[in-house]
């Protein structure tokens, strides 16, 4: 298993550009995450899918946008990028209510550093 | 909103000593909290987890303890080696870890 991948690894973005990072989970989870991490702060959930069509926000989701239309796969969306979103993007899935005896763990890809000049 | 303070932000030990991490949450309908560690350029990776009915659990070196009245818990690791170093997060979840609000991190340098 791949695990979580995610792309690009980096990216620098100019203010007001739009951009897809990618996320692909091979585990077949059907809970998938967003979070951002500012430098030197804990992550933030951005937005959270509990399975194939089913999306809703988290603490930060204002200026992205995320859909889900399948198992393995939860883009997340910025449009207009801002200076704020400059951060570290990481994307993560649970086998959360699979009855799974690691049921609660969450597995995270290796993130994308995103800058916006 | 739950909210997590975890501290000290940065600590440094010797290596063989023991490093304790602490963390409080302000919602006493969690119950569960995971401890992450992630090495530099990674994504976070569970170490260990407890849940709310439980007071200690040890895994090897590492140890995690919860005191639900105060609503605190803490990250014990014994006989620290340098590949501990790492940047360690608490996290705390009302719904058994579905959603966790997470800790600002704490850096561990470990010096050989």
């Amino acid at each position: 298993n791949a695990g979580v991948t995610q792309t690009p690894k980096f990216r620098i973005l100019k203010i007001g550009q739009s951009m897809t990072l990618q996320c692909t989970q091979d585990m077949n989870h059907n809970y998938m995450y967003w979070y951002r991490q500012d430098p030197g702060m804990g992550l933030k959930l951005i937005y959270y899918s509990v399975g194939a069509g089913i999306t809703d926000k988290g603490e930060v989701p204002n200026g992205y946008n995320v859909s889900r239309s399948t198992t393995e796969d939860f883009p997340l969306r910025l449009e207009l990028a801002a200076p704020s979103q400059t951060s570290v993007y990481f994307c993560a899935s649970s086998p959360w209510g699979s009855g799974a005896p690691s049921y609660n763990e969450q597995f995270f890809g290796p993130g994308t550093r995103l800058t916006v000049l | 909103g739950e909210n997590v303070e975890q501290h000290p932000s940065t600590l440094s030990v010797q290596e063989g000593d023991s490093a304790v991490i602490k963390c409080t949450y302000s919602d006493s309908a969690s119950n569960y909290f995971p401890w992450y560690k992630q090495e530099l350029g990674k994504g976070p990776q569970l170490i260990i987890d407890i849940r709310s009915n439980v007071g200690e659990k040890k895994d090897q070196r590492i140890a995690v303890t919860l005191n639900k009245t105060a609503k605190h818990f803490s990250l014990h690791i014994t006989e620290t080696q340098p590949e501990d170093s790492a940047v360690y997060f608490c996290a705390a979840s009302i719904n058994a870890g579905n959603m966790l609000t997470f800790g600002g991190g704490t850096r561990l340098m470990v010096k050989p």
